[in-house]
């Protein structure tokens, strides 16, 4: 079975710091692995993914994610903060045995920027 | 831009109740999925329509839930009787078709409150 575990339920930084949310999974075979993010009363929109070749994603927003094997971990980072990014940020693995897309979430992080 | 559609955005029923969600993906997407979140974790998958068939409903709680996509295209989900652990964000997701290689679009959610 897939699981994600997200390191810390709230993050908070200072605008114009480094952002980084973890992300550690589980997985018996090579993972495909996403970031979304989630304003308030909003649906989820996809940051970032890794499927297979280079283990640094970029993705929008300025957002960046490293595939680390031998960790088992896909964090999250940004090298600046800025207001707009408070928002909540889920992991995410798919069901590589399914073949069908299935995301298995983490329980989420929300990010505070501080003025 | 195409978006997905979720309606009504804002649900309160009493336990016991009869409730009904409705989803409008992106227009030629053949798979849609539908997503419970409990406040304060990521979501988790209920059923995933492959046009009409559904191709995995191994988490929806058969005697209470139920989810059809007659047509392939647009979707409802029904809770019939509403149960107060049922309070929770309904998010509806779409995307070309299954797999990982295809990214998942969000609906901007259903959130139900049972009282």
């Amino acid at each position: 079975a897939q699981s994600v575990t997200q390191l810390g339920s709230h993050v908070s930084v200072s605008e114009g710091a480094l952002v980084l949310l973890r992300c550690n999974y589980s997985s018996s075979v090579p993972p495909y692995l996403f970031w979304y993010v989630q304003y308030p009363n909003q649906g989820l929109q996809l940051l970032l993914k890794y499927t297979t070749g280079a283990t640094l994603v970029k993705g929008i927003n300025g957002f960046e994610a490293e595939f680390k094997k031998s960790e088992t971990s896909f964090h999250l980072t940004k090298p600046s903060a800025h207001m707009s990014d408070a928002a909540e940020y889920f992991c995410a693995v798919s069901a590589i045995s399914s073949n069908t897309g299935k995301l298995i979430f983490g329980q989420g992080t929300t990010l505070q920027v501080k003025p | 831009e195409a978006e997905v559609a979720q309606s009504p955005r804002y649900k309160i029923t009493e336990k016991s109740q009869a409730v009904a969600f409705w989803c409008d993906p992106i227009s030629g997407h053949a798979t849609l999925y539908w997503y419970r979140q409990i406040l304060g974790q990521g979501p988790e998958l209920l059923v995933q329509f492959q046009d009409e068939s559904v191709v995995d409903d191994s988490q929806l709680p058969k005697d209470r839930f139920s989810a059809e996509r007659l047509k392939g295209v647009d979707s409802t989900l029904k809770i019939q009787p509403a149960e107060l652990g049922d309070s929770a964000m309904y998010l509806c997701a779409s995307s070309l078709t299954s797999g990982q290689n295809y990214e998942q679009y969000f609906g901007p959610g259903t959130r139900l409150t049972v009282t």
